[in-house]
């Protein structure tokens, strides 16, 4: 079936950058989506981008998307302890008209 | 709004009991559904419902049951809690179906989560 992998695990300084990497298998996917999951709490949907796009930018958070290697990224500027927290991909919109998550990404922040 | 609400936060059970989680929401949202989490595995989709009265299984159906009598409440039943089913369990609603192929963006709320142990 169709797949969604991260790494589990990333820590940063504070007031660093954060990159949390993201693939997906399923080519056909025209929404990228980037959620938070802050300890004890369910998921929060922070942004997403169309596949027709390369990069989006909100804020303090850049998406990048390379759709030819079906690569998606999330930078997270200037990083603070609040950043701290599961952040998980997913893609939808696809052949399998099924949103598909990844395992999630730890960000650790230290002080 | 309250949102989309779960409860009991925390659950302990013996193996072969049977429990209810309860989950609601308030935005009048149609579809409605349950994952699961497990660590290093993601989010995995359980039931969902797109509307009263209809309800479907998603990746990981077994042992579990749903039914969806009003457009707030959409219960799920373990019928008799095995060890393998001890994980965090989540509620989600939105408007549309999520990852529908030109479904839109629209945001899926999720709960707080039930915290689950089956010894």
């Amino acid at each position: 079936g169709e797949d969604v992998e991260q790494s589990l695990f990333l820590s940063v300084r504070e007031g660093d950058s954060s990159v949390i990497n993201c693939t997906y298998t399923d080519s056909s996917s025209t929404y990228l989506y980037w959620y938070k999951q802050e300890p004890g709490a369910g998921l929060q949907l922070l942004t997403y981008i169309f596949s027709n796009m390369d990069m989006k930018q909100d804020q303090r958070l850049t998406v990048l998307l390379n759709k030819k290697d079906k690569h998606l990224s999330l930078r997270i500027a200037d990083t603070q302890t609040g950043d701290s927290a599961i952040y998980f991909c997913a893609a939808g919109g696809g052949a399998t008209n099924k949103l598909i998550f990844g395992t999630g990404t730890l960000l650790a922040v230290q002080p | 709004n309250a949102g989309v609400t779960q409860t009991p936060k925390f659950q302990v059970l013996k193996t072969g009991q049977s429990m209810t989680l309860q989950c609601a929401q308030d935005m009048n949202h149609e579809y409605m559904s349950w994952y699961r989490q497990d660590p290093g595995m993601g989010l995995r989709l359980i039931h969902y419902s797109v509307g009263a009265g209809i309800t479907d299984q998603g990746e990981v159906p077994n042992g579990y049951n749903v039914s969806r009598s009003t457009t707030e409440d959409f219960p799920l039943r373990l019928l008799s809690a095995a060890p393998s089913q001890t994980s965090v369990y989540f509620c989600a609603s939105s408007t549309t179906i999520p990852g529908l192929a030109g479904g839109g963006t629209d945001t899926q709320y999720f709960g707080p989560g039930t915290r689950l142990t089956v010894l």
